[in-house]
């Protein structure tokens, strides 16, 4: 089946700091998501991106469909100490609406 | 709106016995979903339901998982006999499903599995 690289597995930055994270695939996707999820919670979606090419921001988030339908990623500008999380991307094929999901990526913000 | 429920919170059993996991979807939405999340194989779909109605449960693992969708408030995901491996974070999730399936897709707390 469809699998999605997600990277970096983890990454340590300094507050106000920028931050990318990608997810890649060998197959094509028509929806891609991506989620926040906090210790001992469920993730909460961030942003949903439909169509190739689209470029979408949630307040210092922007994410990106790219064009080959098969990648896309996740910017966080001026990073806060509650910007720390694990962070999955997933995407979705539009004939069966099966899902998949990354394997995230852990952020850690030091104050 | 409380969000999605779940219960128990926390689930210790023995191997061989059966559990029952139970969901209460957000009041009105359509959709409900039963996801699996482990460090080894990550988040997994197991099965989704549609106005009660099981419309893909191709995720999951074997005979022993079951889904249940008796009305639009309430949902149980059961596995008997339980197996050590089926330790895990089961999370519930819903979304009105009006705008793509996944779209505003709530999840709840999730329950944490451990068969010993």
């Amino acid at each position: 089946g469809q699998q999605l690289n997600q990277s970096p597995q983890s990454m340590f930055i300094q507050e106000g700091e920028d931050v990318s994270m990608n997810c890649t695939s060998s197959s094509i996707f028509n929806t891609w998501l991506w989620y926040k999820q906090d210790p001992g919670e469920g993730p909460v979606l961030l942003i949903a991106l439909y169509k190739a090419g689209e470029l979408t921001s949630n307040g210092r988030l922007t994410a990106q469909f790219g064009i080959t339908r098969k990648d896309s990623f996740l910017n966080i500008s001026a990073s806060i100490p509650s910007d720390v999380g694990i962070y999955f991307c997933a995407g979705q094929t539009g004939n069966n609406n099966d899902m998949r999901f990354g394997a995230g990526t852990r952020l850690t913000v030091k104050p | 709106d409380a969000g999605v429920i779940q219960s128990p919170r926390h689930e210790v059993t023995e191997m061989g016995q059966e559990v029952t996991l139970r969901c209460k979807p957000i009041s009105g939405h359509d959709y409900l979903f039963w996801y699996r999340q482990t460090m080894m194989r990550g988040l997994e779909l197991l099965i989704y339901f549609n106005n009660n109605v099981p419309i893909d449960d191709s995720g999951m693992p074997e005979d022993r998982f079951s889904a249940k969708m008796p009305n639009a408030s309430f949902s149980t995901l059961k596995i008997q006999p339980s197996e050590p491996r089926d330790s895990a974070v089961y999370f519930c999730a819903s979304t009105p499903g009006a705008y793509g399936i996944y779209n505003e897709q709530f999840f709840g707390p999730g329950t944490r599995l451990t068969v010993l």
